[in-house]
């Protein structure tokens, strides 16, 4: 069990530039999740994955946002033409559909920083 | 409205005494599950108890207990002879519906600070 990863750890962007970040779940856990997390806040959903299917994205998500796992394993977040109120903590969680309270397990994070 | 309300932004307690973080919540859901889980000043958040919405005892997790009170519709956590590495943010959250429920909805934390 290597735990969630995630990757970069911190992002510095200027703003109107795009971004990836990648997320690699525990490899048995078939849901994956995207949260944003800003300074003295909760984490805020972003969209969730069960295996490759997108099953729901936050109403707050703008289109610039997107979000992809392609074959059920890894995700990967993209954010075109950046802006300021992006920078946060974009964290990763996986689970297990099913299992007895499916907690979260959560990666490290990745920080990103518009300027 | 808001879903999980964490009224207490910061704590404070003394090394070795009990402490209880304060958790309310809204649903109109039968089925839900509460979480707890700490943050760490290095930043990944891990897991500390769980409470489903059925369960008719409290859970306990090591030194980690959940004063679970449904009519009151609140879940609060309560941490037995602290420790400095208690120190942290804490997270109440929950997660609506049954067993395909989905994403799960943070409060905005409590940030706890065990004094020696």
């Amino acid at each position: 069990d290597t735990g969630v990863s995630q990757d970069p750890r911190h992002k510095i962007t200027k703003r109107g530039q795009n971004v990836t970040f990648r997320c690699d779940p525990i490899s048995e856990h078939n849901r994956l999740y995207w949260y944003r997390q800003t300074l003295g806040q909760g984490p805020e959903f972003l969209t969730y994955f069960q295996n490759e299917a997108q099953l729901e994205k936050s109403r707050l998500l703008s289109d610039r946002f997107s979000a992809e796992r392609p074959k059920g394993s890894f995700s990967t977040l993209e954010i075109q033409r950046t802006e300021q109120g992006d920078s946060a903590m974009y964290l990763c969680a996986s689970s297990i559909l099913g299992a007895p309270n499916e907690k979260l397990f959560f990666g490290s994070g990745t920080q990103l920083s518009v300027l | 409205a808001q879903k999980i309300t964490q009224t207490q932004p910061g704590m404070f307690v003394q090394e070795k005494e009990a402490v209880t973080l304060d958790c309310t919540y809204d649903t109109s859901d039968p089925s839900y599950g509460l979480f707890w889980y700490k943050q760490p000043s290095s930043g990944e958040m891990i897991f500390l108890i769980y409470q489903g919405s059925y369960d008719q005892q409290n859970a306990t997790e090591g030194r980690y207990s959940l004063n679970f009170q449904k009519a009151r519709k609140s879940a609060n956590l309560v941490i037995s002879a602290s420790q400095l590495g208690d120190s942290a943010m804490y997270f109440c959250a929950m997660r609506e519906g049954g067993t395909n429920a989905g994403k799960s909805t943070f409060g905005d934390g409590t940030t706890l600070t065990v004094k020696p």
